[in-house]
């Protein structure tokens, strides 16, 4: 099985940087996707580290240590609309995949 | 195009109603899934479609059948619904395997 923990809640202020760090326990590991959602919305798809290193798309980073069973998300230049809940998630066998409690990042001015 | 379609957006139905979530995609992805999420938690896996066949159901009641009638497809058929099974029901698409699934907006489902 698989097991993911991430932190249950995030303040940051706005203009600042923060890391969304995901610490995972797997049988079985094949990478680490991150999604972003809104309140009342959709998981929206992020960003997937196959590999161990950073990931770069736009004010959006992620990386990937396999040997820590580690992984972060780091998002730049804090905006307002970037306050959302923030999952990690690790695909498993049989096109299961297993999600991190999510962590609610809130943004202040 | 990574774009996966629901509707509706909201429903309301009683214990005895029966009613039908749909769900599209047009990316070829072969593998559609169907979750249900409550509030402040990660959305929980209900079905998995793999080429059109039910390949993975997650003991999940009778209450719901789902159904793929082609590849773009998938029904979620609600019947005899409980007021727990209020949530947000998202639907998913991916090519399958470990490959990065594509949620929908998600049908927000109320049972009075």
């Amino acid at each position: 099985g698989q097991s993911l923990e991430q932190p249950s809640e995030v303040t940051a202020v706005e203009g600042a940087i923060v890391q969304i760090n995901c610490t995972y326990q797997t049988s079985g590991f094949y990478g680490l996707s991150w999604y972003q959602q809104h309140d009342g919305g959709a998981p929206t798809f992020l960003s997937y580290n196959a590999l161990d290193g950073l990931e770069e798309t736009g004010r959006f980073s992620s990386f990937l240590s396999r040997s820590d069973s580690y992984g972060y998300l780091l998002l730049q230049e804090l905006q307002m609309k970037d306050s959302a809940s923030y999952f990690c998630a690790a695909p498993g066998g049989y096109q299961k995949v297993t999600f991190g409690i999510g962590t609610k990042l809130q943004v202040i001015p | 195009d990574t774009e996966v379609t629901q509707t509706p957006k909201h429903l309301v139905m009683g214990m005895t109603n029966k009613k039908s979530l749909k769900c599209e995609q047009h990316m070829g992805h072969r593998a559609m899934y169907w979750y249900k999420q409550k509030a402040k938690k990660p959305p929980e896996l209900m079905f998995v479609y793999s080429y059109e066949k039910l390949s993975i159901n997650e003991s999940v009641p009778s209450r719901f059948s789902p159904e793929c009638p082609n590849s773009s497809l998938l029904n979620l058929h609600l019947h005899a619904l409980q007021p727990e099974d209020s949530a947000l029901y998202l639907c998913a698409s991916s090519q399958g395997g470990t490959d990065t699934q594509y949620f929908g907006p998600g049908t927000r489902l109320t049972v009075l």
